[in-house]
């Protein structure tokens, strides 16, 4: 079945150091890829997506390009601030007789200022 | 435009008693989702609907889970008996057909079972 593997956390960084968070993912078909970011006391909220092979989904200096080669959707960030402190949800939705998305286990992430 | 709503937004019970929860989504959106999510682990799908009609509810524990949307609209999540181990975040979540199913979430409720 299809399935979301992320990197453990947490990931610890200092402002304007560069972030990554790895994001492999299996699937039958061809799903879109999408990360999620929750902040502390909050529901998830989308930060980005990308629905084909070799889009770059972008949002807030956040980026992540779908490869299918690798199957991976890897985020990353130049810089980040103490206020992108929170926990990222890597996932994948594909149409099965009706969307189903499958989220990975989340990656909590600290910056210290 | 209003965000998906829940609430309450935080729940204390003792093991064996009820308890329900209850979720508004975005006006207009016809899939509506409840998800799980155990503290330190991802949101896991309990059930899906589009419109009043299940479309996946699979991993649902029908012994003791029940959920409906009656009128294609809001929707009622309820435990009856709840165990310790339904101690756990239950978010809500509603998606739009044409969007790639970019889901739009609540603030969540957080279940306390003692």
């Amino acid at each position: 079945g299809n399935s979301v593997t992320q990197m453990e956390g947490p990931v610890t960084l200092s402002e304007e150091a560069f972030l990554t968070i790895n994001c492999t993912y299996t699937a039958t078909g061809y799903p879109s890829l999408f990360w999620y970011v929750q902040y502390p006391g909050e529901g998830l909220q989308l930060l980005l997506k990308a629905t084909k092979a070799d889009d770059k989904g972008s949002n807030k200096g956040f980026e992540a390009t779908y490869r299918k080669e690798t199957t991976s959707f890897h985020l990353e960030k130049g810089s980040v601030q103490v206020s992108d402190s929170a926990v990222y949800f890597c996932a994948l939705s594909e149409e099965t007789g009706g969307f189903k998305t499958i989220f990975g286990a989340g990656t909590r992430l600290f910056v210290k200022a | 435009e209003a965000g998906v709503a829940q609430s309450p937004r935080y729940k204390i019970i003792e093991k064996r008693q009820s308890v329900a929860f209850w979720c508004n989504p975005i006006s207009g959106h016809a899939t509506l989702y409840w998800y799980q999510q155990i503290l330190g682990q991802g949101p896991k799908l309990l059930i899906q609907f589009q419109n009043n009609g299940v479309v996946d509810d699979s991993q649902l524990p029908k012994d003791r889970f029940s959920a409906e949307r009656l009128k294609g609209v809001d929707s009622t999540l309820k435990i009856q008996p709840a165990k310790l181990e339904d101690s756990a975040v239950y978010l809500c979540a509603s998606s739009s057909p044409g969007m790639y199913n970019e889901q739009f979430f609540g603030p969540g409720t957080r279940l306390t079972v003692l």
